[in-house]
């Protein structure tokens, strides 16, 4: 089976502290991403990367950064975390960016972070 | 950014009733996926379709794409409590990246 490992389930930070949240794929899946989940909006997504080193913004990019130096792991990075930031996060990888049937995009179980 | 409209946001029934729950959009989709997603864990892709007019089943799930590819729908036969959880579709606009909608939570009550 694949499996998505995201290594914190649930974290809490400081505001302004650097946040690391790390993501571990073993399908060797070309592309990787990183959507956060809030209620009411949905999964909304921050980064995703198509091969090593590659990186594209989402949607919401600002306040994050990403780091993907091997194949398997996708790191997001808060920077200087902020309260609005408090939210689950959720990586997700897939072998073809576009999906068609047959296709599939599997998720981890989400690290949920707040921030105070 | 494309948006997706699910409806309804909550969805509260008894086990064994049916249900039916919809994925809108303005905008045509290339292909759309639904998801559960259960407490504590993420999203589980159950079905993606691709051709306008598809029709996909998995046991008392049924899966329809519209006509016009703009909208979705999945209906549920004798739910049950396992069925419990939040429903998301997912759709591909043209070859941008994937776009979720903001879900239907479900509650089968025993």
């Amino acid at each position: 089976d694949v499996k998505v490992t995201q290594s914190s389930r649930y974290l809490v930070k400081r505001t302004g502290e650097k946040v690391f949240l790390e993501c571990v794929q073993d399908m060797d899946h070309e592309n990787m991403f990183w959507y956060r989940q809030d209620p009411g909006l949905g999964l909304r997504l921050i980064y995703f990367s198509y091969d090593v080193k590659m990186k594209e913004k989402g949607d919401i990019p600002e306040g994050y950064s990403v780091s993907r130096e091997k194949k398997e792991r996708f790191s997001l990075i808060l920077e200087s975390a902020s309260t609005n930031q408090t939210s689950m996060y959720l990586c997700a990888s897939s072998l073809e960016q576009v999906p068609v049937s047959g296709n599939t995009i599997y998720f981890g179980e989400g690290s949920w972070l707040t921030v105070v | 950014t494309q948006l997706l409209e699910q409806s309804p946001q909550f969805l509260s029934i008894q086990e064994g009733e049916n249900l039916t729950v919809y994925c809108n959009s303005s905008s045509v989709f290339s292909s759309l996926q639904w998801y559960r997603q259960e407490p504590g864990e993420g999203p589980v892709l159950l079905v993606t379709v691709v051709t306008g007019g598809e029709v996909k089943k998995l046991k008392r799930l049924t899966f329809q794409f519209g006509d016009a590819r703009k909208d979705s729908s999945l209906h549920i036969t004798a739910a049950q409590t396992g069925d419990t959880g939040l429903y998301l579709c997912a759709g591909f606009f043209g070859n941008e990246k994937l776009t979720f909608g903001t879900g239907t939570r479900l509650t089968i009550i025993p």
